[in-house]
C-alpha cells in the first residue's frame, strides 16, 4: 500500500513565525512532490514542486527534499493570517501515472 | 497559466437520480485526469485514473459501475454518478496533469471542484 503521511495537525504558529509542515512517503520509486495549499471548501493550488535532493526556494516558501529518508517538508517564513490553510503533500510516480496526497496538515497563523 | 474547468460547480439532486461533472483542460491536452472526492475535513482520496481512448483506472473500493468515467477527447473527462445517495454528497474534484521538462516533472493542475448534495 502506497502511503503518504502528514501530521494532521493542527499546527499554530504566531505571524512572522518560520512554520515546519513534514511529510513522509512509502514508495521509494516516488519522483516528484508537491506541495498544495487548500483553504476550506476551496481545491488545492499549488505552491511548489520538489524533485530532487535538497531545498528549493520560492520566496517565503523552502521545500526541502531527502530521498534516501523518503522525507519532504516545507518551511514558510513570516508566516501570516492568510497562509492558515490546509497543507495537502502529494507524491507523484512518473511510471505508474500514479498520483498520491497525504491527508493535509491544518495550518494557523494566529495575528 | 494552465487552467482546469469543471461544470456545475455545484449541484443538488434527489436521491436515486444521476448527475454528470465534466472537466475540461482549457489550455493543454490531457490524456490522463484524475478523479478526486473529499469529503469534509478530510483529505483528497483518489477515485479513479480517467485515461483518453480506454477504460478508467479505478481505485480499491470505488464502484465502477456507480461512478461512471469517460475521457471523450484529450480535453475533456466527465464523471457520472449513477443512482446518487446521500452517502455520495461530497465534494468531487478533477486535475489533469501537464508533462514538461522531462520525466522528473508533472505538474497537477485541479478544477474548482463540484460540491454535490444528494437529498
Amino acid at each position: 500500500q502506497k502511503e503518504v503521511e502528514q501530521n494532521s495537525g493542527p499546527l499554530s504558529v504566531p505571524e512572522g513565525a518560520i512554520a515546519s509542515l513534514n511529510c513522509t512517503y512509502s514508495d521509494r520509486g516516488s519522483q516528484s512532490f508537491f506541495w498544495y495549499r487548500q483553504y476550506s471548501g476551496k481545491s488545492p493550488e499549488l505552491i511548489m514542486f520538489i524533485y530532487s535532493n535538497g531545498d528549493k526556494e520560492d520566496g517565503r516558501f523552502t521545500a526541502q527534499l531527502n530521498k534516501a529518508s523518503q522525507y519532504v517538508s516545507l518551511l514558510i517564513r513570516d508566516s501570516q493570517p492568510s497562509d492558515s490553510a490546509t497543507y495537502l503533500c502529494a507524491v507523484y510516480q512518473y511510471n505508474n501515472n500514479d498520483m498520491r496526497f497525504g491527508a493535509g496538515t491544518r495550518l494557523t497563523v494566529k495575528p | 497559466g494552465a487552467v482546469v474547468s469543471q461544470h456545475p460547480s455545484r449541484v443538488i439532486c434527489k436521491s436515486g437520480t444521476s448527475v454528470k461533472i465534466e472537466c475540461r483542460s482549457l489550455d493543454f491536452q490531457a490524456t490522463t485526469m484524475f478523479w478526486y472526492r473529499q469529503f469534509p475535513k478530510q483529505s483528497l482520496m483518489l477515485m479513479a485514473t480517467s485515461n483518453e481512448g480506454s477504460k478508467a483506472t479505478y481505485e480499491q473500493g470505488v464502484e465502477k459501475d456507480k461512478f461512471l468515467i469517460n475521457h471523450a477527447s484529450l480535453t475533456l473527462s466527465t464523471l457520472t454518478v449513477t443512482s446518487a445517495h446521500p452517502e455520495d454528497s461530497s465534494f468531487y474534484i478533477c486535475s489533469a496533469p501537464r508533462f514538461g521538462r522531462g520525466p522528473s516533472y508533472n505538474e497537477q493542475f485541479f478544477g474548482p471542484g463540484t460540491r454535490l448534495t444528494v437529498l
